[in-house]
C-alpha cells in the first residue's frame, strides 16, 4: 500500500482546469520539498512534468502547475486539452529512506 | 541525448534469479544517480532501487529488499539489478531511469529507458 495518496480519477472539459492531490504521511511529504509529478501515456514511459513541487524541465507546457500545502502536493492542469489524457504519478522520497509512487490518477477529458 | 536501453528481462519460474542491465548513453554516467523503477500490468508505477554515483549509497523498496541488489560499473556505464529469489508479484515492466543528483535519495527521474519485461511465472 502506497504512502501516498491519489485520486484514481479525475475528469475535466476542454478549457476548464483540473487539480489532482497527493496526499501523504508527514515524513513523506511534509517534511521538505522532495515531490516531482509525471506524466505517462499507455504503452509509454513516463515524462517528468514537475520537480521540487513547483519547477516545470524546459519543455514542459506552463499549463503544468504544481503546489504544496501541508502534507498535500497538487498538480494543476489549466486550459485542459485533449492531448492531457494520461496517467499521473507523483513521487517523494521518505524519511523511510524509501522514494515512493503515489497510486496514479488516470485524466479523462470529457 | 540520453538514452538508456534496458536488456535480461524475460519468462523466470518462481524463486529463481534474474539480472537485468540498462546501458546509459549520452551523459556523464557517473555524473548521476540511477534507479529502477517498476510496473506490474495494468498497474501504476514502483520505485524498486536507487544508486547513488559512486555507489556509496544504495536504496531499495521493502517489497524487494534482501533479495534484490542494484550496482552500476561507471567504465561501462551501465547499471544492473540482480534480482533473486524472484515471485509471481515482480512480473512487471522494468524501467531505468536517470536521476539528477549525485545520490538517489531526494532528486527525481528525469531520463527514462522504454523497459524490459520481467514475468515470473511457473
Amino acid at each position: 500500500q502506497s504512502a501516498l495518496t491519489q485520486p484514481a480519477s479525475v475528469s475535466g472539459s476542454p478549457g476548464q482546469s483540473i487539480t489532482i492531490s497527493c496526499t501523504g504521511i508527514r515524513r513523506a511529504v511534509g517534511g521538505h520539498d522532495y515531490v516531482s509529478w509525471y506524466q505517462q501515456y499507455p504503452g509509454k514511459a513516463p515524462k517528468l512534468l514537475i520537480y521540487a513541487v513547483t519547477n516545470r524541465p524546459s519543455g514542459v507546457s506552463h499549463r503544468f502547475s504544481g503546489s504544496k500545502s501541508g502534507n498535500t502536493a497538487s498538480l494543476t492542469i489549466s486550459a485542459l486539452q485533449t492531448e492531457d489524457e494520461a496517467d499521473y504519478y507523483c513521487n517523494s522520497y521518505t524519511t523511510g529512506n524509501t522514494r515512493l509512487f503515489g497510486g496514479g490518477t488516470k485524466v479523462t477529458v470529457l | 541525448e540520453v538514452h538508456l536501453v534496458e536488456s535480461g528481462g524475460g519468462l523466470v519460474q518462481p524463486g529463481r534469479s534474474l539480472r537485468l542491465s540498462c546501458a546509459a548513453s549520452g551523459f556523464i554516467f557517473d555524473d548521476y544517480a540511477m534507479h529502477w523503477v517498476r510496473q506490474a500490468p495494468g498497474k501504476g508505477l514502483e520505485w524498486v532501487s536507487g544508486i547513488s554515483w559512486n555507489s556509496g549509497s544504495v536504496g531499495y523498496a521493502d517489497s524487494v529488499k534482501g533479495r534484490f541488489t542494484i550496482s552500476r560499473d561507471n567504465a561501462k556505464n551501465s547499471l544492473y539489478l540482480q534480482m533473486n529469489s524472484l515471485r509471481t508479484e515482480d512480473t512487471a515492466l522494468y524501467y531505468c531511469t536517470k536521476d539528477v543528483m549525485l545520490t538517489w535519495a531526494t532528486g527525481y527521474f528525469d531520463s527514462w529507458g522504454q523497459g524490459t519485461l520481467v514475468t515470473v511465472s511457473s
